[in-house]
């Protein structure tokens, strides 16, 4: 069974601060992706990562996928209120179809006006 | 275009009963996954169908199962419910299998459902 291991498990930082949350797994990922959820809602996918080493951008916020593929952070610059949420990392491995996705704990992130 | 939706969004039980769970996955969408979510565990696969065939099953009991229908909408049932079944189920929609890592899936809000 393979497990993935995020953290930090809860942050709570300022209006402004910058942060990266982070992804790990002792095993490669075949994928990789970064879920945002916010309350009474469903997670919304952000973004995919396949190649190591990949760096992909979403306005402030930047998602790296290791050299090896077994890691990933996602980092927030300046960061505003609205970007408080729990943020999901979510790994696959295995080339299959059948190849399931498997989630991390999530990291809550609270950020103060 | 509908996302997905879940009904009922909230629902309460006591230990024993039976719940019956439904996603209608968005106009298209093929593939319907379930997941359940709670503060411990995180999200945990529960199972997916597709074209009305289980292809994908987590980790769970056999007290929790699904089907999908004809026109892709999808039902969880849970039976002989305990504490622990306290949750927020989600579903998501896909087009294909959702094993590919371009197939997109999109969750719908949930069902929250607390047993007592």
């Amino acid at each position: 069974t393979q497990l993935l291991e995020q953290s930090p498990q809860f942050l709570s930082i300022q209006e402004g601060e910058n942060l990266t949350v982070y992804c790990n797994s002792s095993s490669v990922f075949s994928s990789l992706q970064w879920y945002r959820q916010e309350p009474g809602e469903g997670p919304v996918l952000l973004v995919t990562v396949v190649t190591g080493g990949e760096v992909k951008k979403l306005k402030r916020l930047t998602f790296q996928f290791g050299d090896a593929r077994k890691d990933s952070s996602l980092h927030i610059t300046a960061a505003q209120p609205g970007d408080t949420g729990l943020y999901l990392c979510a790994g696959r491995w295995g080339e299959t179809s059948g190849s399931r996705l498997t989630f991390g704990e999530g990291t809550q992130l609270t950020v103060n006006p | 275009k509908a996302g997905v939706t879940q009904t009922p969004r909230y629902l309460i039980k006591t230990r024993g009963q039976q719940v019956t769970l439904s996603c209608s996955p968005i106009s298209g969408h093929r593939s319907v996954s379930w997941y359940q979510q709670t503060p411990g565990q995180g999200l945990q696969f529960l199972f997916e169908y597709f074209s009305e065939t289980q292809r994908n099953k987590g980790n769970f009991p056999g007290r929790f199962s699904g089907r999908q229908f004809s026109n892709s909408r999808s039902e969880m049932n849970v039976s002989t419910l305990e504490l622990g079944d306290s949750a927020l189920y989600l579903c998501a929609s896909s087009l294909g299998l959702a094993g590919g890592p371009w197939n997109e899936q999109f969750f719908g809000p949930g069902t929250r459902l607390t047993v007592l």
